[in-house]
């Protein structure tokens, strides 16, 4: 597609449940980042896909959190027994994955919220 | 350890004036840096970059700033006008392609 897409856009879910969000990169864009944004703070980095490369996980806050690429393409992070504060905007964006090209695309994000 | 701070979280300005958004940082490795604008219920958008071989990129209203001495960089806009009103977000990266952000700010344009 033209753009980075992200679903559900918005999602309430039950403290406890499990969830899953999605986020379709740029088609040829090799690297994939998920950031979330908590009310009223920055952008937390929570994990990094680099081609086959082994993903940069140090972002994720705990082991409720995981994140899978198949294909090298869609990406999807799941949120294990989520807990109120998991509650966030959660941004997806791709890149070319080269110096030059910093400029992440992202999404419009899925907007998180446990109750 | 924040690595990227943006302090002002907030700033108001007149149409036409400039405005001017600030940032420091603490990693020294850190040698590209980004500003990224974001409208509500959008995601960030890419608006300006420098390297650090630079100390300064201009690219119409949009002018970025680099110090490395001091680690610090700003944004200037000007004119400002009533549509850049957004949350800005500085980044920097080092040596890779994951972007550390800082808290944002918010920049309200008054007509």
């Amino acid at each position: 597609g033209a753009g980075v897409s992200q679903s559900p856009s918005n999602k309430v879910t039950e403290k406890g449940k499990d969830v899953e969000l999605r986020c379709d990169p740029i088609s040829g864009h090799t690297a994939l980042y998920w950031y979330r944004q908590s009310l009223g703070q920055g952008l937390e980095f929570l994990i990094y896909f680099q081609g086959n490369s082994a993903p940069d996980k140090s972002g994720l806050p705990s082991d409720r959190f995981s994140a899978e690429r198949t294909g090298g393409s869609v990406s999807t992070l799941t949120i294990q027994r989520t807990q109120q504060e998991d509650s966030a905007v959660y941004l997806c964006a791709s890149s070319l994955a080269r110096r030059s090209s910093y400029g992440y695309t992202f999404g419009s994000g899925t907007r998180l919220t446990v109750v | 350890d924040q690595q990227v701070k943006q302090n002002s979280p907030s700033l108001s300005v007149q149409e036409g004036r400039i405005s001017i958004l600030n940032c420091d940082y603490t990693n020294s490795m850190f040698d590209y840096f980004l500003w990224y604008k974001k409208y509500p219920a959008e995601g960030p958008t890419f608006l300006i970059s420098i390297s650090s071989i630079k100390d300064k990129n201009e690219d119409g209203r949009f002018t970025v700033f680099l110090n490395k001495s001091a680690k610090h960089l700003s944004l200037h806009i000007v004119p400002s006008q009533p549509g850049d009103s957004a949350v800005y977000f500085c980044a920097a990266a080092a040596a890779g392609n994951k972007l550390t952000f800082g808290g944002g700010t918010r920049v309200l344009v008054k007509p």
